[in-house]
């Protein structure tokens, strides 16, 4: 079965770090993309942070450039991101979703998804 | 960065109706477009993407048509297990983009 499944979340005080972890399963791992995408409780879908199946190629949300960084490890099928100088504005449900394209074309989509893992950040 | 903008943003509608959501982009992005569904409690469902190829498994009642600028998703008979939130999404070019999301509720 196709899988993915976050972990780390937790409470952490406004200017405090925390990791994310995606484990994935049921499929081969690198030979996706992956992404970060929240949710703010009451609120829509955020793009936070997508990396290709290496690692050679990252973006980000302007909301969280320079403070937030994704990576992976491909040996061990996981997907991280490290968030740095968290805010208020970054409590949301973290959603890990794989990167998928047709055969031919790069038209990218989100096909496989976590359930999230809650980050609530608050003196 | 490229903005979504959904309309409406909420919309009420009755089994059976035909439902047409409208995605408009700030810029071209050709068809590097997709579609999702989320309910309550639930990670987001995808739909279609590439503006108009359906994912797997999903019902042929749902389609996506459109290019550059201005897309649309159709329900062409809403059924009782269609009522959720709608997001477009961009992915032409980082930082890939979600729009704000429609609601669908029962009338």
């Amino acid at each position: 079965e196709v899988q993915l499944v976050e972990s780390g979340g937790g409470v952490v005080r406004p200017g405090g770090s925390l990791r994310l972890s995606c484990a994935a399963s049921g499929f081969t791992f690198d030979d996706y993309g992956m992404s970060w995408v929240r949710q703010a409780p009451g609120k829509g879908l955020e793009w936070v942070s997508g990396i290709n199946w290496n690692g050679g190629s990252t973006g980000y949300a302007d909301s969280v450039k320079g403070r937030f960084t994704i990576s992976r490890d491909n040996a061990k099928n996981s997907l991280y991101v490290q968030m740095n100088s968290l805010r208020a504005e970054d409590t949301a449900l973290y959603y890990c979703a794989r990167v998928n394209r047709p055969r031919v074309g790069y038209q990218y989509y989100m096909d496989v998804w976590g359930k999230g893992t809650t980050v609530t950040v608050s003196s | 960065d490229i903005q979504l903008t959904q309309s409406p943003s909420f919309l009420s509608a009755s089994v059976g109706d035909r439902v047409t959501i409208t995605c408009r982009a700030s810029q071209g992005i050709s068809n590097y477009l997709a579609w999702y569904q989320q309910k309550p409690g639930k990670a987001p469902k995808l739909l279609i993407y590439a503006a108009s190829t359906l994912q797997s498994g999903v019902p042929s009642r749902f389609s996506g048509s459109g290019s550059g600028t201005e897309f649309t998703l159709t329900i062409s008979s809403l059924q009782p297990e269609d009522f959720a939130t709608y997001y477009c999404q961009q992915l032409n070019s980082y930082p890939w983009t979600f729009g704000q999301g429609t609601k669908v509720e029962i009338k």
